[in-house]
């Protein structure tokens, strides 16, 4: 079956730490993307990418980096500078029309201890 | 100009009542306008989608009303049931640039037996 990975599901990160989040998809999508779900704050985007090699900030790109040096893959490293990490992590894929539909991984949750 | 604002925040319903979610928006170049619905622990799936040339779409006991002169759009869930206990988020995208989604804040709906 088609479809996005999200690892882990559950992540715990100390303080000063850098973690990243794989994800990876099969659907054979040009565009992927990384979004941030808090309570009560909705969908904010951090980081897309519609081509391989290339990638663009989205809203709250500060203190995430990216890379996509393969179309099927687009991790996400949350850096130290982060300082309020702790949150649900949705990676999506679309193709063109991208917004006819954005097809989501499960998610990671990251926790800071 | 980008946001899509999105209301209530939380929702509940008893079974077989008709809950209503609400978006209104300022960008006049939007003109898609998707509804994803996002299980506990999962990540949203596209639920119904409607482009700004029609005032209503259905399918099944999903409903979109829109209207375009005030900037509105809702969900309206007939003969809802509890399996439809979810969080509900609206968005909306131009054709203009890189057709990138912009979500709602979300709507947590419960329906109560």
């Amino acid at each position: 079956d088609g479809g996005i990975t999200q690892s882990p599901k559950y992540l715990f990160r100390k303080e000063g730490q850098n973690v990243t989040l794989s994800c990876e998809q099969n659907l054979n999508h040009d565009a992927m993307y990384w979004y941030r779900q808090d309570p009560g704050q909705g969908l904010r985007l951090i980081y897309y990418s519609q081509i391989v090699n290339d990638f663009q900030k989205g809203d709250i790109a500060e203190g995430y980096s990216v890379s996509r040096e393969k179309k099927e893959s687009f991790p996400l490293t949350v850096t130290s500078a982060q300082k309020n990490p702790t949150a649900f992590y949705l990676c999506a894929s679309s193709n063109p029309p991208h917004r006819s539909g954005y097809t989501f991984g499960s998610g990671t949750r990251l926790t800071v201890v | 100009q980008q946001q899509v604002k999105q209301s209530p925040q939380s929702l509940i319903v008893q079974k077989g009542g008709i809950p209503i979610i609400n978006c209104a928006y300022e960008n006049t170049a939007f003109d898609y306008f998707p509804w994803y619905q996002q299980f506990p622990g999962k990540g949203p799936a596209l639920l119904i989608a409607i482009r700004p040339d029609v005032s209503e779409k259905k399918e099944g006991r999903f409903t979109i009303s829109f209207n375009k002169s005030a900037k509105q759009f809702s969900l309206h869930i007939m003969d809802s049931q509890p399996g439809d206990s979810a969080t509900y988020f609206c968005a909306a995208s131009s054709n203009f640039g890189n057709e990138k989604l912009t979500f709602g804040t979300g709507t947590r709906l419960t329906i109560i037996p």
